[in-house]
């Protein structure tokens, strides 16, 4: 069985300066990672993924991710935040292969202060 | 284009009322997804809709939940009775599926219940 884990619940962070959310998950199969926004009152956002190749990933808002296939982790990075940038993030994995089920960790709450 | 659409966004209800949400996916997407977001947690899917058929049901409440996407467009999911318990946002997604391999999911902004 998969699962993730968001090893941080929240992170507490001033604007401008670098953050990075921690992802670690478990699979037996070869996986896709996600990696979703959450604005309040809003659905969720792909910010970015990784399917396959590089395994430095950018996404939208200046995010990217580095998946770590020995460390299972696929940590999220940004070296300057905005106040905008505060939301619930969300880490979440897939089997490659047809099934399509996604296992989502619990998110990481930023808080992005002026 | 438009996104996918929830309503309502919000709903309070006492419980052992009935109750249901409405969702319309984007335009050509053939696969919908209904899932529940408790507070503080990730989300947690409920059922899969390939077209108008329920692909993957297995953690849906069937005492009490039901769904249907009878045209293979849009879709109600229904809570009757409704418990305590049940409050929370019940999100909508929906992809364009053909094979294998990968295809984003799209959110709607989801329906917020609280029931009473």
């Amino acid at each position: 069985a998969q699962s993730v884990t968001q090893l941080d619940s929240q992170v507490p962070v001033f604007e401008e300066a670098p953050v990075e959310l921690r992802c670690n998950y478990s699979s037996s199969v070869s996986v896709y990672l996600f990696w979703y926004v959450q604005y309040p009152n809003q659905g969720l956002q792909l910010l970015l993924k990784y399917l396959s190749g590089s395994t430095l990933v950018k996404g939208i808002n200046g995010f990217e991710a580095e998946f770590n296939k020995s460390q299972t982790s696929f940590h999220l990075r940004k070296p300057s935040v905005h106040i905008s940038d505060t939301a619930e993030y969300f880490c979440a994995v897939r089997n490659a292969g047809n099934n399509r089920k996604l296992i989502w960790g619990l998110g990481t709450s930023l808080a992005v202060n002026p | 284009e438009a996104g996918v659409v929830q309503s309502p966004r919000y709903k309070i209800i006492e419980k052992k009322q009935p109750v249901a949400f409405w969702c319309n996916p984007i335009s050509g997407h053939n696969t919908l997804y209904w899932y529940r977001q408790n507070l503080g947690q990730g989300p947690e899917l409920l059922i899969r809709y390939e077209n108008e058929e329920a692909v993957d049901d297995s953690q849906l409440p069937k005492d009490r939940f039901s769904a249907e996407r009878l045209k293979g467009v849009d879709s109600t999911l229904k809570i009757q009775p409704a418990e305590l318990g049940d409050s929370a946002v019940y999100l909508c997604a929906s992809s364009f599926e053909a094979g294998g391999g990968y295809n984003e999911q799209f959110f709607g902004p989801g329906t917020r219940l609280t029931v009473l």
